[in-house]
């Protein structure tokens, strides 16, 4: 597989639940990141890891928890969600956080919340 | 906090004719990019734009950025159908290049 992939695509689950979202990335690269795009506001990033340490949690509630257990995988856990977190969740990396290099995003994972 | 405009949201193209998107910025940016995204899909990297006056091309694509203006355009030469797609530009900030979003501009080309 090459670049950033994603599983999985689709995701229901019920406030109760507790699923995690996975993210690889074959690129190389030691930045990953996590965003959130729902239909009423332009994408959001939600998490930044570096060389698998999380250098930014930009106001994300708890009920969202990250994992980054070396550079190349990334994971979205998640528990006691609400509606309004069913969106699709992109994950992204590039080559360093904070260098000019583009971001490199997956497929998403279209997750729905009843 | 860096905020990120763009303009139209909704741009419906004739095949042939030009036409540009704008994407305005609040704040200093350390640099700028453009995606892609077709429905339903991920986003694409179109460009990145990494100082004042910046220009990149390709194929009926090109990004310019003005930072003293705080704009950056992507225009479209004689539009295509496989140009349908929603366009995004993000400005960069921070120590960590966190990367701020536009609303995105749909674009439709019909015939």
């Amino acid at each position: 597989e090459t670049g950033v992939t994603q599983t999985p695509r689709h995701l229901v689950m019920g406030m109760t639940n507790k699923k995690s979202l996975k993210c690889e990335q074959h690129l190389g690269h030691n930045a990953m990141y996590w965003y959130k795009q729902s239909a009423k506001k332009p994408l959001e990033l939600m998490f930044v890891y570096s060389l698998e340490e999380r250098v930014e949690n930009n106001s994300v509630p708890s009920r969202f928890s990250p994992e980054c257990p070396n550079s190349s995988h990334l994971f979205l856990h998640l528990h006691t969600l609400q509606p309004e977190d069913s969106a699709l969740y992109l994950c992204a990396s590039s080559q360093e956080a904070g260098g000019p290099e583009t971001q490199y995003f997956g497929p998403g994972t279209r997750l729905l919340v009843l | 906090e860096l905020k990120v405009e763009q303009n139209p949201l909704f741009l419906s193209m004739q095949e042939g004719k030009n036409y540009t998107i704008y994407c305005n910025y609040s704040t200093t940016s350390d640099r700028l990019y453009w995606y892609r995204q077709d429905p339903g899909k991920s986003l694409e990297s179109l460009f990145v734009l990494l100082s004042n006056g910046a220009v990149k091309q390709e194929g009926r694509l090109m990004a310019s950025l003005d930072t003293k203006a705080r704009l950056s355009t992507l225009h479209i030469t004689a539009a295509v159908h496989d140009l349908s797609a929603t366009y995004f530009c993000a400005g960069a900030r921070g120590s960590w290049g966190k990367l701020q979003f536009g609303a995105g501009t749909q674009v439709v080309v019909t015939p």
